[in-house]
This record gives structure tokens, C-alpha cells and sequence, in this order.
């Protein structure tokens, strides 16, 4: 079935730092792909997404590529913030539902 | 309300009893998710309404859970003889349409703990 698999963390990085979060998905037909975002104490927030090959979602600084020849959507960062440290899931959508990640938690350290 | 809302925000139950957790969608929302989410294994999908169409029901790990939309709005979550298991942060979502074009929303969460 479709899935979607993520580096596991914790991730901890010195501020201004570049960020990759790995991302790999199994799907059949050409999902739509996200990155959600939990930040302490907050509810899940949509990051950014891309709904077709090659599109590159961003937001806040951050960027994913829908790559269909790897099957990725990685997440990327130039400079880390302190304010960035959070849990990141990828998704992808199966018919009308989003299928998460395990999630990976992000440090960043002052 | 002004985003989706969920209660109780924390619930501690005895193994054996029935919870049951309430989730407030977004006014005008058509799509209302229940996930799950344990340490370590993400976010599980549970149940699924849209509008007035059966819910989608692939999600629901047994027969103990169960779940209504009343009205097309209030949902309600119900855990029949919680085990140890259940425990975990039970999250709601509505989005204005389908998940491909709209975003989820999602509330704060509920933390069950059944001793």
C-alpha cells in the first residue's frame, strides 16, 4: 500500500545551519506530497506541498521538490532558526486521505 | 470557532471503560479526520467523514472503536473497553474539501492514558 518513510530522528543542528530532511514515498498514480509541521505545544500546520512532478512547495524559508524519478520530496532549509526546532511528518494523499511520515524531531541549538 | 477544537485536552481512563473524545471542526468544514498518534509510530489514520457520504471507516484498528458526525458538524470518537494499547494522542482534522487541493486544519489533540 502507499506509504511514506522518513529519516528518523532527532536531527540537532548548531543555528544557521543547512537542513535536509529525507523524505521517500510508495504510491501508486502521482500524489499530491506535503510537509507538516508540530511545533511545541501546537497543533499540526500544513508547511507546504506540491501536487505534480517537479513542483517545488515553499514556505518559511523551506523547500521540497517533488523528484518522481526518486520517488522523493526531501526538505531543505539554507539557515536554520532556533524557532524551526519541531516535529516534521511528509504526506502524501491516497484518495481523499493524508497518509504521514513517522515524523522527524528537529533540535536546533542556539 | 476560529480553529478545530477537541475535548477533554487530557483523559485518564481504567482498563475496561468507554471513553468517548469530541472534536469541534472548522464552521463550514465538509471533510473531518480522527488520526491517532503514538510515540514513535506517527500518524495513524483512523476514520474519515465527508458531507453527508458513508465515513470511511479503513482506519479503525477494531470493533471497539467507533465513530459519528452529527449534522454534518460535532464528531464524536468512542472507545468501547480501553486497553493499555489505546493510549496515545487522538487528533482531529477538517479541511474545506478534499485533501489534494485543501489543507488540513488540525486540532490540539487529546492525550488518553488508559491505566
Amino acid at each position: 500500500g502507499d506509504s511514506v518513510t522518513q529519516m528518523e530522528g532527532p536531527v540537532t543542528l548548531s543555528e544557521e545551519a543547512f537542513l535536509t530532511i529525507n523524505c521517500t514515498y510508495t504510491a501508486t498514480g502521482y500524489p499530491s506530497l506535503f510537509w507538516y509541521v508540530q511545533y511545541p505545544g501546537e497543533g499540526l500546520q500544513l508547511l507546504l506541498k506540491a501536487t505534480k512532478a517537479d513542483d517545488k512547495g515553499s514556505n518559511k524559508g523551506f523547500e521540497a521538490t517533488y523528484r518522481k524519478e526518486t520517488t522523493s520530496f526531501h526538505l531543505e532549509k539554507g539557515s536554520v532558526q532556533v524557532s524551526d526546532s519541531a516535529v516534521y511528518f511528509c504526506a502524501l494523499n491516497r484518495d481523499d486521505k493524508i497518509i504521514f511520515g513517522k515524523g522527524t524531531r528537529l533540535h536546533i541549538l542556539p | 470557532g476560529a480553529g478545530v477544537s477537541q475535548s477533554p485536552s487530557n483523559k485518564v481512563t481504567e482498563k475496561g471503560k468507554d471513553v468517548e473524545l469530541r472534536c469541534d471542526p472548522i464552521s463550514g468544514h465538509t471533510a473531518l479526520y480522527w488520526y491517532r498518534q503514538s510515540l514513535g509510530q506517527g500518524l495513524e489514520f483512523l476514520i474519515y467523514f465527508q458531507g453527508n457520504s458513508a465515513p470511511d471507516k479503513s482506519g479503525l484498528p477494531s470493533d471497539r472503536f467507533s465513530a459519528e458526525r452529527t449534522g454534518g458538524s460535532v464528531s464524536t470518537l468512542t472507545i468501547q473497553r480501553t486497553q493499555q494499547e489505546d493510549s496515545a494522542v487522538y487528533l482531529c482534522a477538517s479541511s474545506l474539501g478534499t485533501v489534494r487541493d485543501e489543507k488540513l486544519f488540525f486540532g490540539s489533540g487529546t492525550q488518553l492514558s488508559v491505566l
